[in-house]
């Protein structure tokens, strides 16, 4: 059975902290995706990486940076956390040139206070 | 650039009733079109797809889809929907490239007893 798992289910950090997202899969897939969900926009890409040490840019960067040094690890992270990035996280992996599904990770609720 | 409407942000219906969530994309190249679905609390999980052959598409759980070129339409449709079917549900095309996915934002389903 497929899996993808997130570090954390439920996370709560403070302005100005360094937050680290990590997302796990086992299917050998070679593209991975972070995404941010917020009501009533839908999920919305930050970035993604179709091989290891490489990266692209989604729809909405600004404020996070990622990492992938093991093609089965991705991982977002937040260099300096604000209120405005507390949303619900979602990775995602994808194999066979990305032409099909993507799986999903249960999500992390992030809370910056 | 690509964009999916998912026309409705809320559909209540009752136990046993048919429903159809809607969903326009507009995009100038040939697309894979895919509705997900999540459950409360959970990561998003594939409903059905749609790459090439029938327009019309089986999905899990009793839903299919309709894909319609002409109108860029991918409606999804089930005729007799239960209380477990209350849900999230998304509207989403790839592009292809690297399988990205842009998601629609979202359409609630509620079924009433």
């Amino acid at each position: 059975d497929v899996k993808v798992t997130q570090s954390s289910r439920y996370l709560v950090k403070r302005t100005g902290e360094k937050v680290f997202l990590e997302c796990v899969q086992d299917m050998d897939h070679e593209n991975m995706f972070w995404y941010r969900q917020d009501p009533g926009l839908g999920l919305r890409l930050i970035y993604f990486s179709y091989d290891v040490k490489m990266k692209e840019k989604g729809d909405i960067p600004e404020g996070y940076s990622v990492s992938r040094e093991k093609k089965e690890r991705f991982s977002l992270i937040l260099e300096s956390a604000s209120t405005n990035q507390t949303s619900m996280y979602l990775c995602a992996s994808s194999g066979d040139r990305g032409i099909y599904e993507q799986y999903f990770g249960p999500g992390t609720r992030l809370t910056v206070t | 650039a690509q964009s999916v409407t998912q026309l409705d942000s809320q559909v209540p219906v009752f136990e046993e009733a048919p429903v159809e969530l809607r969903c326009n994309y507009s995009s100038s190249v040939s697309v894979y079109l895919f509705w997900y679905v999540q459950y409360p609390n959970q990561g998003l999980q594939l409903l059905l797809k749609y790459l090439s052959g029938s327009t019309l598409v089986k999905g899990i759980n009793g839903f299919e889809a309709e894909f319609n070129k002409s109108q860029t339409s991918f409606h999804l449709r089930k005729p007799s929907v239960h209380i477990s079917d209350t849900a999230e549900y998304f509207c989403a095309v790839s592009e292809g490239s690297y399988g990205k996915l842009t998601f629609g934002q979202g359409t609630i389903l509620t079924v009433h007893p």
